[in-house]
């Protein structure tokens, strides 16, 4: 089945404590990204990658980074977290930009 | 301004109505995306769209790219379509995704 895996769904922590959420699609997309969903601010794009060692800021990259050392996995990184990171988090893949997207699940971070 | 606007933001229907949720985008672009999330749920991508017209089931989305509009239509809606639809565009110089702010639908029995 044709998916895209976040790991973890629910994700508690404390402020300063590094913390990396995976992204993992088994359909070959090149493209693949990262948001976050706030109440009133909607859904906003925080960094994609086109291809494998390839990856460019979106609108909000403040206080994230990734890799994309293989095409499957896009993992995002908090390396200290404060609490105005604390929203929804998307991933998402797709053979290119104007191609339909995957969405993975979700993963719902609070930082205390 | 926002570079994507939706509207209605807000839209109550009862069973069996037309529905018609609109996007409106100020930027050039490549493609323009319907998604959609259920309350607590998932982003399910409905369409993809650079030109025309798309139909999938019950749903029927359309582009003006001359307009730079785009439309969402629901026929014979249903209480299962009760969600938020938000409209994306790929931004035209740029590989970003650029959100609507979401419209939330309530399909009444």
């Amino acid at each position: 089945e044709a998916q895209v895996t976040q790991n973890p769904r629910y994700l508690i922590t404390v402020t300063g404590k590094k913390l990396t959420v995976t992204c993992s699609q088994n359909m070959n997309h090149e493209y693949m990204s990262w948001y976050r969903q706030d109440p009133g601010l909607g859904l906003r794009q925080i960094y994609y990658s086109m291809n494998v060692e390839v990856t460019d800021k979106g609108d909000v990259p403040e206080g994230y980074k990734v890799s994309r050392k293989e095409k499957r996995n896009f993992p995002l990184i908090l390396e200290s977290p404060s609490p105005n990171q604390t929203s929804l988090y998307f991933c998402a893949s797709g053979w290119d930009v104007n191609t339909e997207a995957f969405f993975g699940q979700g993963t719902r971070l609070t930082v205390v | 301004k926002n570079e994507v606007e939706q509207s209605p933001q807000n839209l109550t229907a009862q069973e069996g109505e037309f529905i018609t949720i609109n996007c409106s985008y100020s930027v050039g672009i490549s493609a323009l995306h319907w998604l959609q999330q259920h309350p607590g749920g998932g982003i399910v991508s409905l369409f993809m769209l650079s030109s025309g017209k798309k139909k999938h089931g019950r749903l029927i989305a359309t582009i003006n790219i001359q307009e730079k509009h785009s439309s969402l239509h629901i026929t014979a809606s249903h209480p299962r379509d009760s969600a938020v639809y938000i409209c994306a565009v790929y931004g035209g110089a740029t590989n970003k995704l650029i959100f609507g702010t979401g419209t939330l639908l309530a399909v009444q029995p």
